[in-house]
């Protein structure tokens, strides 16, 4: 009965190509996000969700988007892989903007 | 934009001891909340504490929010405190993270 689960929970791929990371919550919550942790660490949102706004970290590279199939649901397509993407990307979902996080296990992403 | 920051940096204790771990914001924020990143990587809610004080077992927090900070106190240190500690501001369309507290319980 995982709360906030994601698929793959681990990635290598190759420079260029395009991958996509899978999030679902089975807490009814309305609003999902995606975050990236970086070597050092720090954790950066680069998404946030709900069925009627998307926000946008305006340092996030329009190869990266979201995708929300229902409310469940926000998966993370990556085109065009770089090494600088490596890192652990995090889902989260709460019920309603900004209110209490969930987060998921986490998937690491490594470009070689 | 909102400034979050964390003290002190690096903590290292022996078991059974006591610690304070401090969250600065630079503006008034909407929401605040205490996040433990285990050393597994796994982000593990603590509080969501936006005012006021809670406490859950041997941890607790604390946020004057008109003081602009937060404070999460742990008592009694288990091995299994080890990790990270997280807290994260939101103001209006902002969520900032600090960049945490790593602490060390030595057996």
């Amino acid at each position: 009965d995982t709360a906030v689960s994601q698929t793959p929970k681990y990635l290598v791929t190759q420079m260029g190509n395009d991958k996509s990371i899978k999030c679902e919550q089975n807490l009814g919550h309305d609003t999902m996000y995606w975050y990236k942790q970086d070597s050092k660490k720090f954790l950066k949102i680069m998404f946030s969700y709900n069925n009627k706004e998307l926000i946008i970290n305006e340092t996030v590279p329009n190869r990266f988007s979201p995708k929300s199939p229902d409310k469940a649901h926000l998966n993370l397509h990556i085109n065009s892989l770089e090494l600088g993407d490596s890192a652990v990307y995090f889902c989260a979902s709460s019920h309603g903007y900004s209110y209490e996080q969930y987060f998921g296990p986490g998937t690491r992403l490594t470009v070689t | 934009g909102i400034q979050v920051e964390q003290s002190p940096p690096d903590l290292i204790l022996q078991e059974g001891a006591n610690s304070t771990l401090r969250c600065n914001f630079s503006d008034s924020v909407n929401n605040l909340q205490w996040f433990h990143q285990n050393p597994w990587g796994q982000l593990i809610n603590l509080f969501y504490i936006p005012s006021g004080t809670k406490q859950n077992g041997r941890l607790s927090a604390t946020t004057v929010a008109t003081e602009r900070y937060s404070l999460l106190y742990i008592s009694s240190s288990q091995t299994t405190d080890s990790g990270v500690y997280f807290c994260a501001a939101n103001r209006d369309d902002k969520i900032i993270f600090g960049k945490g507290t790593r602490l060390h319980i030595l057996p």
